[in-house]
């Protein structure tokens, strides 16, 4: 079974400042997502990569298989990208990846003006 | 496009009753869906696959006699939780995945806040 560790689990960043937040998985994967929490629960996709890097305004998602480690990025921060950011995987090799994921505890971000 | 809608978004019932969650895709065709949920303060956590015309698949530790999968078609699994007791409170979310597109593409409904009081 995949295991997910993020860091940080809290960061408050003032407005305008660079963000990272990082992934570490236990077992070779095919591919990651990376999720958006707001506080009402719903989740929204951000990212599903399986190499490199991808790119979508100002988020920038980007992963390393040989190290099981994949970062994401948020450039010029804003208040509304105040959320929880979450990294999953698939649940085990088994289904080839096609299976259900498994996530990470979760960044609790805020974005102060 | 690949959007999944959930119904409720929110529910309350008394301990003892039924409660069904519907998860649709609403413009594409989704032969799998996953069923995940979510207690306060926790991860997100699978509880079961579901594969259309067939038996869902459970995860370790939960009851498939309590939650009841339902994938008739190509567009709607539904989750129902019976005998709902206080400790079943949590938010579920569904996901889909589109037989058009790649195999590890998930589609995340807004998912259902469940109080069994």
């Amino acid at each position: 079974k995949n295991e997910v560790e993020q860091s940080p689990q809290n960061l408050t960043a003032q407005e305008g400042e660079f963000i990272t937040i990082n992934c570490s998985y236990s077992v070779g994967i095919s591919a990651l997502h990376w999720l958006q929490q707001h506080p009402g629960g719903g989740i929204v996709s951000l990212f599903m990569l399986s190499s490199g890097k991808k790119k979508h305004g100002r988020l920038i998602a980007t992963i390393n298989i040989q190290e099981k480690h994949s970062s994401l990025h948020i450039t010029a921060s804003h208040p509304r990208d105040s959320a929880v950011y979450i990294c999953a995987v698939p649940l085990s090799l088994s289904g080839g990846g096609a299976d259900g994921l498994t996530f990470g505890k979760g960044t609790h971000l805020i974005i102060q003006p | 496009g690949a959007v999944v809608s959930q119904h409720p978004s929110w529910v309350i019932c008394k301990s003892g009753t039924s409660v069904k969650i519907e998860c649709r895709s609403l413009d594409f065709q989704a032969t799998t869906m996953f069923w995940y949920r979510q207690f306060p303060k926790q991860s997100l956590m699978l509880m079961a696959t579901s594969n259309e015309g067939s038996k869902a698949t459970y995860e370790q530790g939960v009851e498939k006699d309590k939650f009841l999968i339902n994938h008739a078609s190509l567009t709607l699994s539904t989750l129902t939780v019976t005998s709902a007791h206080p400790e079943d409170s949590s938010f579920y979310i569904c996901s889909a995945r589109d037989a058009g597109q790649g195999p590890y593409e998930q589609y995340f409904g807004p998912g259902t806040r469940l109080t069994v009081t």
